[in-house]
């Protein structure tokens, strides 16, 4: 158990719907990063927060969004969803936001499916 | 720009036996870390092993090894005393900071089957 929490651990929809993903990062990590985890794709960058401010981007589509909150759990909202968006997203978290020895740990990740 | 090559899709090994596992990686950063994760099939993805770019030394955690190169860009995985519990996925990451933030890239992966 890396410490990581994420919800729902699978989660169904509709194309067009939107559904949000949570994740809890380990205790006294102030970094969250989320990717996205597909079979044509492989595991893709989405994007990083630090201390409730965005970090880095990756390739994240405009009709994703994420944020991190006060207590420093973070969430990644998926709008507009597409077949293609049918992936298992993974949520990571680190102590420091750059340098450093510093090592993400991932969370179980949630499988999201689109019909 | 940032490449991270791991060019065996799959790989057997017996139980028992050693396995490496390659990587190669692409950077004009002086400083960056390199990471190995396991992911079996139940999903997670599992931190194996770090190597920081500075570091002297090859990085070890019990029966893994990582047998950096950084003259050749290669950081391979190396696994001793194969379990059959080493089945799994296996990736290699490359962070850099040249954006401030931590974009971490992942290879393609390679699959581990251990033969009983």
């Amino acid at each position: 158990d890396s410490g990581v929490t994420q919800t729902p651990k699978h989660l169904i929809t509709a194309t067009g719907q939107r559904v949000t993903l949570r994740c809890s990062p380990r205790s006294g990590d102030l970094s969250v990063y989320w990717y996205q985890q597909s079979l044509d794709q492989g595991l893709q960058f989405l994007i990083q927060y630090y201390n409730g401010e965005e970090r880095a981007k990756g390739n994240i589509l405009e009709r994703f969004s994420a944020q991190q909150f006060p207590d420093l759990h973070s969430e990644l909202n998926l709008s507009s969803l597409e077949l293609g968006d049918s992936a298992l997203y993974f949520c990571a978290s680190s102590v420091a936001g750059s340098g450093g020895t510093d090592t993400q740990y991932f969370g179980p990740g949630t499988r999201l499916t689109v019909l | 720009a940032q490449k991270i090559t791991q060019t065996q899709p799959g790989m057997f090994v017996q139980e028992k036996e050693a396995v490496t596992l390659d990587c190669t990686y692409d950077t004009s950063d002086q400083s960056y870390g390199l990471f190995w994760y396991k992911q079996p099939s139940s999903g997670e993805m599992i931190f194996l092993i770090y190597q920081g770019s500075y570091d002297e030394q090859n990085a070890t955690e019990g029966r893994y090894s990582l047998n950096f190169q950084k003259a050749r860009k290669s950081a391979n995985l190396v696994i001793s005393a194969s379990q059959l519990g080493d089945s799994a996925m296996y990736f290699c990451a490359m962070r850099d900071d040249d954006t401030g933030g931590f974009k971490t890239i992942f290879g393609a992966g390679t699959r581990l089957f251990v033969k009983a």
